[in-house]
């Protein structure tokens, strides 16, 4: 069964750096998407991506956060500069519809900033 | 806004006995629901989904639920509880304003299934 690829699965960064989390979405699905789940929180919607742009995000996703779809394949989350609290369990989803077709999720990343 | 509530963070079975996890929405519109599990160290796996069309919905691994307009609830069940059940399970509305797709989550319930 096809499945969302997410890499690296832990990803340990000095604050203030850059970071990437990279995913491979299931190959025929459009609508691609971000979440998080800060350790013993909810998971929470970050930005969803359709047809090379965002369609929507939510107000976590500020101006230290981007999307790419750099090639057919890949969906990359950057974080610019990281902060203590964007120490997250980060999963990325996919689908192939917007009506209530279900999200398909990787395995996610940890991420740990110190 | 749509929101999702999930009452018993801990719920605790024996083997064999019935699971039942519950999950109350709420949503302007119709919604579309989800059951999503989270085994240790791994992704959010769906469970199952309804989306207006059967009330009782079946999943994988024998769990079920059922659509509750009236009560706006979505229970999970299974009639009978496996060790391998034990994981964290979130119930999930899927907000349909504009053009975005995001899924609302619960805060989870982890599911002990004792021997």
């Amino acid at each position: 069964e096809p499945e969302v690829t997410q890499t690296p699965s832990h990803q340990v960064t000095q604050m203030g750096q850059e970071v990437i989390l990279r995913c491979v979405p299931i190959s025929n699905h459009l609508y691609f998407y971000w979440y998080r789940q800060i350790l013993g929180q909810k998971v929470e919607f970050l930005v969803s991506f359709y047809n090379n742009e965002i369609s929507e995000k939510s107000e976590i996703f500020d101006d230290q956060f981007s999307v790419e779809r750099p090639d057919g394949s890949n969906f990359t989350l950057k974080i610019r500069s990281t902060k203590l609290e964007d120490s997250a369990m980060y999963f990325c989803a996919s689908s192939s519809g917007s009506q209530g077709q279900p999200q398909h999720f990787g395995d996610g990343t940890r991420l740990s900033i110190l | 806004a749509q929101s999702v509530t999930q009452l018993g963070s801990h719920v605790s079975v024996s083997e064999g006995a019935l699971v039942l996890l519950r999950c109350n929405y709420s949503s302007s519109v119709p919604p579309y629901l989800f059951w999503y599990v989270q085994y240790p160290n791994q992704g959010l796996q769906l469970l199952l989904k309804y989306t207006s069309a059967a009330t009782l919905v079946k999943g994988i691994n024998g769990f079920e639920a059922e659509f509750k307009k009236s009560e706006t609830s979505f229970h999970l069940t299974k009639p009978s509880a496996h060790m391998s059940d034990a994981a964290e399970y979130f119930c999930a509305v899927l907000s349909l304003s504009g053009s975005a797709r995001q899924l609302t989550f619960g805060s989870g319930t982890q599911l002990t299934v004792l021997p």
